[in-house]
């Protein structure tokens, strides 16, 4: 596969469960980025990574949980999640973390927190 | 308040007609993004404006940077289906290493 892949495409979930979205990359870029995408709102950039190393949270809540074991991979752990916290969840991947570099997103996971 | 404010929200149009889609700020940004994101998939990066007045053409779109940086204008000639989807840009501010989004134009080309 070429690009950026997400898994799974869809997640229904309870507030009470534990789950994890799955990110990867293959195309050699050394940032990575999780991104919310809720109706109505802006794109919400959540986390980065730069050379496996986290730089940003912008304020996310703990029950959000990144992980980035090497450069192609990210994932987004999740816990107790809110219904707020519903959305389309978007990764995305750069050379470098500079804006200069574009970014290139994954289709994103649709989560439902029910 | 947002940071970026694209409109209209939604737009639904006949093919073959133009448009034009909005997004403006009152803050400056080194550099601007248009992005499309069809339905089920992620935004794709159409174009990158960097200097004030800059004019880039796409094919049928042209893209507009504003003189002072802080507006930007997308138009689209003879609109076709395929130019449905959400229209988003995101600018980048001179301090700080991040793009802000707007909230997006939701584009509907009937055939």
């Amino acid at each position: 596969e070429t690009g950026v892949t997400q898994t799974p495409r869809h997640l229904v979930m309870g507030m009470t469960n534990k789950k994890s979205l799955k990110c990867e990359q293959h195309l050699g870029h050394n940032a990575m980025y999780w991104y919310k995408q809720s109706a109505k709102k802006p794109l919400e950039l959540m986390f980065v990574y730069n050379f496996k190393e986290q730089t940003e949270n912008n304020s996310v809540p703990s029950r959000f949980s990144p992980e980035c074991p090497n450069s192609s991979h990210l994932f987004l752990h999740l816990h107790t999640l809110q219904p707020e916290d519903s959305a389309l969840y978007l990764c995305a991947s750069s050379l470098y973390r500079l804006v200069s570099y574009e970014q290139y997103f994954g289709p994103g996971t649709r989560l439902t927190v029910t | 308040t947002q940071l970026l404010e694209q409109s209209p929200q939604f737009l639904s149009i006949q093919e073959g007609e133009n448009l034009t889609v909005y997004c403006n700020s009152s803050s400056v940004f080194s550099s601007l993004q248009w992005y499309r994101q069809e339905p089920g998939e992620g935004p794709v990066l159409l174009v990158t404006v960097v200097t004030g007045g800059e004019v880039k053409k796409l094919k049928r779109l042209t893209f507009q940077f504003g003189d002072a940086r802080k507006d930007s204008s997308l138009h689209i000639t003879a609109a076709q289906p395929g130019d449905t989807g959400l229209y988003l840009c995101a600018g980048a501010r001179n301090t700080g290493n991040q793009f802000y989004f707007g909230t997006g134009t939701s584009l509907t080309v009937i055939p």
